[in-house]
């Protein structure tokens, strides 16, 4: 299986600093990857998908890159509604695997 | 509008079983491959299961923790996807999602979830 590892676990940062979090992969997973937000209760969105693609009704302040192991997910200036869980998740190869997620909070 | 609508979770004993559905609407169901994916309390989200659309037979992948014990099938007249869980453990309790698999292969839209309990 491919391992996918986050960090950090969690960050504390303020309304509008650029913040950046790295997922990388056990193995070479080319840009399939996705991330997604997900608020306290709420289901996954998906903010970025083949590692920099940006998902149709998403702020530009966010964006995506990398590929093979090494991956990021930046924003570029927090909102308030950015403090919450990011994901990052591969789709290269079954079984699909997430990272342990990343918590923002509010410095 | 994409909506995914999942029902059927439930207060169950260990070594018991469930039946999930989830039933689709605003888009072409047929189309589209989809997931279970779930999150126990408090804890990350987790793939459960994957299931192809009819040009692919149907075919099926599983996480290695629910396989042998858990079956992903869908009704493409109902636009339904269900997910039979049998043999439950207690570390088979968290919310479920159904998840529409996009184009790129990653999920793009997803339901409320529906939580499973695994307790005696």
């Amino acid at each position: 299986d491919i391992q996918m590892t986050q960090s950090p676990s969690s960050l504390s940062a303020s309304v509008g600093d650029r913040v950046t979090i790295t997922c990388r992969a056990s193995q070479n997973i080319n840009s399939a990857l996705v991330w997604y937000q997900q608020t306290s209760g709420i289901a996954p969105k998906p903010l970025i998908y083949a590692a920099s693609t940006l998902q149709s009704g998403v702020p530009s302040r966010f964006s995506g890159s990398g590929s093979g192991t090494d991956f990021t997910l930046t924003i570029s200036s927090l909102q308030p509604e950015d403090f919450t869980t990011y994901y990052c998740q591969q789709y290269k190869s079954y079984p699909v695997t997430f990272g342990q997620g990343t918590r923002l909070e509010i410095k | 509008e994409v909506q995914l609508v999942e029902s059927g979770g439930v207060l169950v004993q260990p070594g018991g079983s469930v039946r999930l559905s989830c039933a689709a609407s605003g888009f072409t169901f047929s189309d589209h491959y989809m997931d279970w994916v779930r999150q126990a309390p408090g804890k990350g989200l987790e793939w459960v299961a994957r299931i192809r659309k009819r040009s692919n037979s149907y075919s099926t992948e599983y996480a290695a923790s629910v396989k042998g014990r858990f079956t992903i099938s869908r009704d493409d007249s109902k636009s339904s996807l269900y997910l039979q869980m049998n043999s439950l453990q207690t570390g088979d309790t968290a919310v479920y999602y159904c998840a529409r698999v996009a184009i790129m292969f990653h999920c793009d839209f997803w339901g409320q979830g529906t939580l499973v309990t695994v307790s005696s």
